[in-house]
């Protein structure tokens, strides 16, 4: 079974541009997740998303959006980039249901100049 | 405010020996508690977990004990081998969100 998978894997962009991050879930998993890692603040929650709706969100920006389509990929968004912007960006998935366990692709990272 | 607290970054460990890695909570609404292992430039990957209702889950070599009065979780590894060598993540979860809260992580070194 494929595991979670996030394009691109290295992205540069420079002050004030926007950025568009992808992934796919494992299959048959309908909640995607969003995560930030950064040296200084380590690994916090961004969103989620299952069934094309933002059901919880962190404490970020509204810089920081994302959505997901019908068949459970999802898409973040950064708009006006910031210095402090560069990190790992990760994407979770989820099966609904019983199941808590979220399952982390590799990560996009993401360095603003 | 750090909700999950792993108050020690690093720790080395003896091939075969056990490795012990700690993690403090503060909130007491959280239900359910997963760690994770990471390699550099790879995302985390799902060890083990366990729920509120329980004090101990076992999976090979890996064991989590959850201490509810003292809002305490551990991770067993025995025995320890070198390619358990990563950085170990404690993570919290509500049955109201699934957001996960995640500890700073504790670098583990098995060493030869």
């Amino acid at each position: 079974k494929a595991g979670v998978t996030q394009t691109p894997r290295y992205l540069i962009k420079t002050r004030g541009q926007q950025v568009t991050l992808s992934c796919s879930p494992i299959s048959g998993h309908r909640s995607v997740s969003w995560y930030q890692q950064t040296p200084g603040q380590g690994l916090q929650f961004l969103f989620e998303y299952f069934s094309e709706t933002q059901r919880n969100k962190g404490n970020f920006p509204g810089r920081f959006s994302g959505r997901q389509f019908s068949n459970s990929r999802s898409e973040m968004n950064v708009s006006t980039l910031e210095l402090g912007d560069s990190a790992l960006y990760l994407c979770a998935s989820r099966k609904l249901g019983t199941s808590y366990e979220q399952y982390f692709g590799p990560g996009t990272r993401l360095t603003v100049t | 405010d750090q909700q999950v607290k792993q108050n020690s970054p690093s720790l080395s460990v003896q091939e075969g020996r056990i490795s012990i890695l700690n993690c403090d909570y503060t909130n007491s609404m959280f239900d359910y508690f997963l760690w994770y292992k990471k390699y550099p430039a790879e995302g985390p990957t799902f060890l083990i977990s366990i729920s509120s209702i329980k004090d101990k889950n076992e999976d090979g070599r890996f064991t989590v004990f959850l201490n509810k009065s003292a809002k305490h979780l551990s991770l067993h590894i025995v025995p320890s081998q070198p390619g358990d060598s990563a950085v170990y993540f404690c993570a919290t979860q509500t049955n109201s969100g699934y957001a996960l809260n995640f500890g700073k992580g504790t670098s583990l070194l098995v060493t030869p």
